[in-house]
């Protein structure tokens, strides 16, 4: 079966400070990849997809990147966080049907 | 483009009551997915349905039911008998093909079960 690891759960972290957050699938091959951010009251934002290997969009310019290098690994990454950073992170994957998307746990983000 | 707008920020009701959650969309597709999803307070999404654009019945799951009515572009979820432990973020979502599959989704109702 399918399933989908996000770590950490919790992470506080200094402004300034670098961020890597990262995502894995296991079971499937060549899934599609999201990461989406929910700030405190708010709904989910969609950051970065990937339909492969290295193939990253961006759907909001920001203080963030994500990479693909493996083909079930989703990384979030940031080389200087910011107080506007903080929110809750989900990784999710979808088969490249529509209809179909895992959700992980989420990481709490607390930039200080 | 694709949006989804959830107008009930939040909704409080007493246990056993009937709540209903509007969702409202609005896309140029003529092929799309309409889903609904429950945040509990541990902050995971939980799935609910799923329903595609040629699927305008409505379902009933248990005390869940869901009204999808293309001609007024909404996805209404009602819970029959609410509990305390349907006290959860709810999220509207809207999926369409191409495009990476996107799953753009609403700000979501806090909807508060009391005893």
């Amino acid at each position: 079966s399918q399933t989908i690891h996000q770590w950490p759960a919790t992470l506080v972290q200094p402004v300034g400070s670098p961020l890597s957050l990262e995502c894995t699938v296991e079971g499937t091959s060549n899934p599609n990849l999201y990461w989406y951010r929910q700030a405190a009251g708010r709904g989910l934002q969609l950051l970065f997809y990937s339909v492969g290997i290295g193939q990253i969009s961006s759907e909001v310019p920001q203080n963030l990147s994500a990479s693909r290098p493996q083909d079930r690994q989703f990384i979030l990454s940031s080389k200087k966080l910011l107080l506007s950073d903080s929110g809750f992170y989900l990784c999710a994957w979808s088969n490249g049907r529509v209809g179909g998307y895992t959700f992980g746990s989420g990481t709490r983000l607390t930039v200080v | 483009a694709q949006k989804v707008t959830q107008a009930q920020t939040e909704i409080s009701v007493v246990e056993k009551e009937d709540v209903t959650l509007d969702c409202v969309y609005e896309t140029r597709d003529t092929t799309y997915y309409l889903f609904w999803y429950k945040q509990p307070p541990s902050g995971e999404l939980v799935f609910l349905i799923r329903r595609n654009s040629f699927d305008e019945q409505n379902e009933i799951s248990g005390r869940y039911s869901w009204n999808f009515q293309k001609s007024t572009s909404s996805f209404n979820f009602t819970i029959t008998a609410s509990q305390v432990v349907d006290s959860a973020v709810y999220f509207c979502a809207l999926s369409f093909t191409g495009g990476g599959n996107k799953l753009t989704f609403g700000t979501g109702t806090q909807l508060k079960v009391e005893l």
